[in-house]
């Protein structure tokens, strides 16, 4: 049981490029999550997803686009990459189905846009 | 929306001693209260939560309460350890929905 994994781990990227950043859970959850952490800023939800087929918008999403693949992954996607999204991005997920809130992060994705 | 601020951003203590971190929230309608502990490199990860139907609510050295008339909540650890020593994130949600706001985070130093 992995939990959330997350992948790349590292990257580095040239202003205008894309990427795509993977997440999986394996805890059956219905609900992921997209973050980016920033010093002193704490977490900013980007984008997040309740259930297989949704996708809703967080506080930050301009610049990504995300994609719920099955209930298991969400990517997270940046189709031209800008020196303003050089961050941490952590995925989460949890059950909110059931009586407990309980979200589970990834180790995180370190992203450098130069 | 909501707005969630946390204070101190540093907090130093002595091993033994006690650290209280405190959050403040700004819509009424939150009721789910997680605080997360980050160690360096690694994912938040939750150390204990409250809903807004409990005053406090405790797990071994580690406590929250909530006053929910003045919108606030703190996290009190007692005894710490220099393994205490990491981020903590305060969080604010309404149960059964998917938003979920931070507060900025404190960075405990526990010296040993």
């Amino acid at each position: 049981n992995a939990g959330v994994t997350q992948t790349p781990k590292f990257q580095v990227l040239k202003t205008g490029q894309s990427m795509t950043l993977q997440c999986a859970q394996d805890m059956n959850h219905n609900s992921m999550y997209w973050y980016r952490q920033d010093p002193g800023m704490g977490l900013r939800l980007i984008y997040y997803s309740a259930s297989e087929g949704t996708t809703d918008k967080g506080e930050v999403p301009n610049g990504y686009n995300v994609s719920r693949l099955n209930k298991r992954e969400f990517s997270l996607r940046l189709e031209s990459a800008a020196p303003s999204q050089t961050s941490v991005y952590f995925c989460a997920s949890s059950d909110r189905t059931r009586s407990t809130d309980t979200q589970y992060f990834g180790p995180g994705t370190r992203l450098t846009v130069l | 929306g909501e707005n969630v601020e946390q204070h101190p951003s540093t907090l130093s203590v002595q091993e033994g001693d006690s650290a209280v971190i405190k959050c403040t929230y700004s819509d009424s309608a939150s009721n789910y209260f997680p605080w997360y502990k980050q160690e360096l490199g690694k994912g938040p990860q939750l150390i204990i939560d409250i809903r807004s139907n409990v005053g406090e609510k405790k797990d071994q050295r580690i406590a929250v309460t909530l006053n929910k008339t003045a919108k606030h909540f703190s996290l009190h650890i007692t005894e710490t350890q220099p393994e205490d020593s990491a981020v903590y994130f305060c969080a604010a949600s309404r149960s059964n929905f998917n938003k979920f706001y931070f507060g900025s985070g404190t960075k405990l130093n526990v010296k040993p």
